[in-house]
């Protein structure tokens, strides 16, 4: 198995751009999916295969991959957007979440 | 409309077991890959246990293999986790999740869960 590192907490002012990195696990070897879960809700897929998005994901969010280091940006950050983000990869017949980045939109 | 219904949870002592089941509605179910994901009170989300649609391909975490048994019934759309010898730290909420496709077998693999359900609640306490 891997590890993956989220910082625990970003914080940003409205309308700022956020941005939460996640590194480890031979990164550059895998496809990174992001989630964010709000207080009380279950988790939402926001980014996958690295920069693409789900539908109905707005294109403020926005994911990219160089080396062992994936990272999620937000542009334009609104309360909306706080809550925790995890990153996730796969391993073979397995797959690993990071510990969590708890963005505050100040 | 994609729908995920765990049912199952509650509260038991450690060593004992617990089935937990998740109804799945609104798409083929035989489709796709299924996986359960946990998280403990004010922790992160961890992957549990994942399956194939014909049931083929299982994988486990580490921390959960041998105790517990992840399985469908592609029949009744219903996805299933056995747990087995029930500790403390299994405390967590559980989460049904649908794979985008079948199960990753390996490490080049751009799948990720685009439906969850609510969670049911598993505490393990004397």
């Amino acid at each position: 198995s891997f590890d993956l590192t989220q910082p625990p907490s970003v914080s940003v002012s409205p309308g700022q751009t956020a941005i939460i990195t996640c590194s480890g696990g031979r990164l550059g070897d895998r496809f990174v999916s992001w989630y964010r879960q709000k207080p009380g809700q279950s988790p939402v897929a926001v980014i996958y295969q690295d920069d693409k998005r789900p539908s109905g994901i707005p294109d403020r969010f926005s994911g990219s991959s160089s080396g062992p280091t994936a990272t999620l940006t937000i542009s334009e950050t609104q309360a909306m957007d706080e809550g925790d983000y995890y990153c996730q990869a796969w391993g073979p017949s397995t797959t690993v979440f990071g510990g969590g980045t708890k963005l505050t939109v100040l | 409309e994609v729908h995920l219904v765990e049912s199952g949870g509650g509260l038991v002592q450690p060593g004992r077991s617990l089935r937990l089941s998740c109804a799945a509605s609104g798409f083929t179910f035989d489709n796709f890959a299924m996986h359960w994901v946990r998280q403990a009170p004010g922790k992160g989300l961890e992957w549990v246990a994942g399956i194939d649609f014909t049931s083929r391909y299982i994988g486990y975490a580490d921390s959960v293999k041998g105790r517990f048994t992840i399985s469908r019934d592609n029949a009744k759309s219903s996805l299933y986790l056995q747990l087995n010898s029930l500790r403390a730290d299994d405390t967590a909420l559980y989460y049904c999740a649908k794979d985008i496709s079948g199960f990753c077998t390996n490490h080049v693999c751009s799948n990720y869960f685009d439906s969850w359900g609510q969670g049911t609640l598993v505490t393990v306490s004397s």
